[in-house]
């Protein structure tokens, strides 16, 4: 069975970066797209950025366009997020998640494993 | 973008019941649709997808219909491990990849 971990995250003041790693183990994860998630305390799911098997495609959110950006390393299992010019919104436990397909943009799946998030925090 | 409202916001059932969780679209999304339950402390996991296929290890209790933009999911016999939060989500166009509100099932 896989496995999704997520670190990186902390207390960050505004304007600050942050970089997010996952590890992936337990599947073949230069197979599929990958994702990060948020959910702000309290709140509901946010999509934030999606990469395809192969790096070769990337989506965003509109109000981290420019500021975050997603990478992976299929020889080392690993998907990343550099999160540049951090705001209090952005405030959120960030979850890796798995995509059932290889581009990421196959209507009929789902995000079929997820980590168990991690946290990030910014504040003055 | 493509928004989806979720209904109603807190469902209050005992063991048993049946629970029905409604999501409506903004605009069609053919079957483009999946759920997905969250306990507290836990990460969220997949339910359903393609509106009505169950996800690997989903028992048979847990189902999905709908098509256009309502949809629906059915638990049939709540267990007390379903007592959580459900979210939809929408395959159909993105970005961004939009979820629902979520529906908490609370126990009555």
């Amino acid at each position: 069975e896989g496995h999704l971990v997520e670190s990186g995250g902390g207390l960050v003041q505004p304007g600050r970066s942050l970089r997010l790693s996952c590890a992936a183990s337990g599947f073949n994860f230069d197979d599929y797209a990958m994702h990060w998630v948020r959910q702000a305390p309290g709140k509901g799911l946010e999509w934030v950025s999606r990469i395809s098997w192969n790096g070769g495609s990337v989506d965003y959110v509109d109000s981290v366009k420019g500021r975050f950006t997603i990478s992976r390393d299929n020889a080392k299992n690993s998907l990343y997020l550099q999160m540049n010019s951090l705001r209090v919104e952005d405030t959120a436990l960030y979850f890796c998640t798995k995509d059932m397909d290889g581009s990421g943009l196959n209507p009929h799946d789902g995000f079929d494993m997820w980590g168990q998030g991690t946290m990030v925090s910014v504040s003055s | 973008d493509i928004v989806l409202t979720q209904s109603p916001a807190t469902l209050a059932l005992s063991p048993g019941e049946r629970a029905t969780l409604s999501c409506r679209a903004s605009q069609s999304i053919s079957t483009y649709i999946a759920w997905y339950q969250q306990k507290p402390g836990q990460a969220p996991r997949l339910l359903i997808y393609d509106a009505s296929n169950r996800a690997a290890g989903i028992p048979a209790r847990f189902s999905g219909s709908g098509s256009g933009t309502d949809f629906t999911l059915t638990i049939s016999s709540l267990e007390p491990e379903d007592f959580a939060v459900y979210y939809c989500q929408q395959r159909y166009s993105w970005p961004p990849n939009t979820f629902g509100g979520g529906t908490k099932v609370e126990i009555k």
